[in-house]
């Protein structure tokens, strides 16, 4: 089936480690995005993608780290300088940044820091 | 600023009934609008899109309503059933200085069904 896999589905991390949320799709999407949802907040951006070997800056990047080596690959690491990882964690993709086209979801990452 | 506002913060509802959920925002300059529905745990799903020239949208039992004037939106579920049971987001667009589209999420309407 084609759409956007995410895992682990649950991560508890301890104190200092870093961790990496998998983002894979097979849509054949160009732009990739990580988010980021907090009780009683909205969805806010990570980092996201348009194409292979590029990736800029959300609202919310620091503490967090990705790479675009492939087009349906989009990873995120949760370093220890991110603060407050405790977080369920949203990956998306759509065909190219154009206004108006769909976005996709993934079913989440839930990240616990223990 | 911008904003998304969505009311009501929750609802509740009975099996069969209509419920109309309610999004006003504040973002500029706009290009369109698009409602999620998200179960618990679970990642969003697309609903509609509306642009600014259009004033409604439908998808099954989801009618989407845009008023680009006063900047509100409207959700409008028919004979609700219990797998309407989620939280529904309002997303609106906005195209920045450089032409990318930024989006902006509100915290969503948590709407249960009861049998």
């Amino acid at each position: 089936d084609g759409g956007i896999t995410q895992s682990p589905k649950y991560l508890f991390r301890k104190e200092g480690q870093n961790v990496t949320l998998s983002c894979e799709q097979n849509l054949n999407h160009d732009a990739m995005y990580w988010y980021r949802q907090d009780p009683g907040q909205g969805l806010r951006l990570i980092y996201y993608s348009q194409i292979v070997n590029d990736f800029q800056k959300g609202d919310i990047a620091e503490g967090y780290s990705v790479s675009r080596e492939k087009k349906e690959s989009f990873p995120l690491t949760v370093t220890s300088a991110q603060k407050n990882p405790t977080a369920f964690y949203l990956c998306a993709s759509r065909m190219g940044a154009i206004t108006g086209n769909t976005i996709y979801f993934g079913e989440g990452s839930w990240l616990t820091v223990v | 600023k911008n904003q998304v506002e969505q009311s009501p913060q929750s609802l509740i509802i009975l099996e069969g009934k209509n419920c109309t959920l309610q999004c006003n925002y504040t973002v500029s300059p706009f290009s369109n609008l698009r409602w999620y529905k998200q179960d618990t745990g679970r990642g969003p799903v697309s609903l509609t899109i509306m642009t600014f020239s259009e004033n409604t949208k439908s998808n099954g039992r989801y009618t989407a309503t845009l008023d680009a004037d006063t900047k509100q939106s409207s959700l409008h579920i028919t004979a609700s059933q219990l797998s309407d049971s989620a939280s529904y987001i309002c997303v609106v667009s906005a195209i920045s200085n450089f032409g990318n589209e930024k989006l902006t999420f509100g915290t969503g309407t948590r709407l249960t069904i009861i049998p």
